[in-house]
């Protein structure tokens, strides 16, 4: 119940294209969901986050979207540069500052 | 701009071994945590700590220990170092905010190889 599954768990997309990673998860309690993007040799750093009360937030080329009643929200990234390849992490929290994160997405995006 | 840094970027340790991971913070946060990450398992959380001397155990928390005598610093202890613990390990911190929920910042982490 307090698992955030996170699909795939690599991505290898064209620059230029859109690059889509997919998290769904069980708890409703969940309240906050973050993006991080951890780049190689660094640790994750938060990129994008939601709250259950909004479908859609959009940050630059990062979207998430967001659907409550199937319990799944992704990451969409527009126009995907070869400086966005890196591990994204989706998460999940409802307790005081304890992240549940996903097994993570090694996205690659080819020049 | 948070700060976070960890003792070590990588480290040779041999099995039975006593092994100290440092951390510091210096944004005089009140939340630290320890993660280790391994491939294909994400972030899977060891302990944290919500205060000076408080501590509270993660998701797996066997075979380790943490020290928080000092409010920027927190240590995670392997007693007696093992194989299956190599691993890069991550600390975050965070501020302190009432029951909701605020950003971790990472350290670079330290990748340990025990032999």
């Amino acid at each position: 119940q307090q698992q955030v599954k996170q699909s795939p768990q690599s991505l290898i997309v064209q620059k230029g294209g859109i690059s889509i990673i997919n998290c769904a998860y069980e708890n409703t309690a969940f309240d906050y969901f973050p993006w991080y993007q951890q780049f190689p040799g660094k640790g994750p750093a938060l990129l994008i986050a939601i709250r259950p009360d909004v479908s859609e937030k959009k940050e630059g080329r990062f979207t998430i979207s967001f659907n409550k009643s199937a319990k799944q929200f992704s990451l969409h990234i527009m126009d995907s540069q070869p400086g966005d390849s890196a591990t994204y992490f989706c998460a999940a929290t409802f307790v005081r500052d304890k992240i549940i994160f996903g097994k993570g997405t090694r996205l690659h995006i080819l020049p | 701009d948070v700060k976070v840094t960890q003792s070590s970027r990588y480290l040779v340790k041999r099995t039975g071994e006593k092994v100290f991971l440092e951390c510091v913070q210096d944004m005089d946060h009140e939340n630290m945590f320890w993660y280790r990450q391994d491939p294909g398992l994400g972030l899977r959380l060891i302990y944290f700590s919500y205060d000076v001397k408080m501590k509270e155990k993660g998701d797996i928390p066997e075979g380790y220990s943490v020290s928080r005598e000092k409010k920027e610093r927190f240590s995670l202890i392997l007693e007696s170092a093992s194989t299956n613990q190599t691993s890069m390990y991550l600390c975050a911190s965070s501020p302190e905010t009432s029951g909701s929920v605020e950003t971790q910042y990472f350290g670079p982490g330290t990748r340990l190889l025990v032999l």
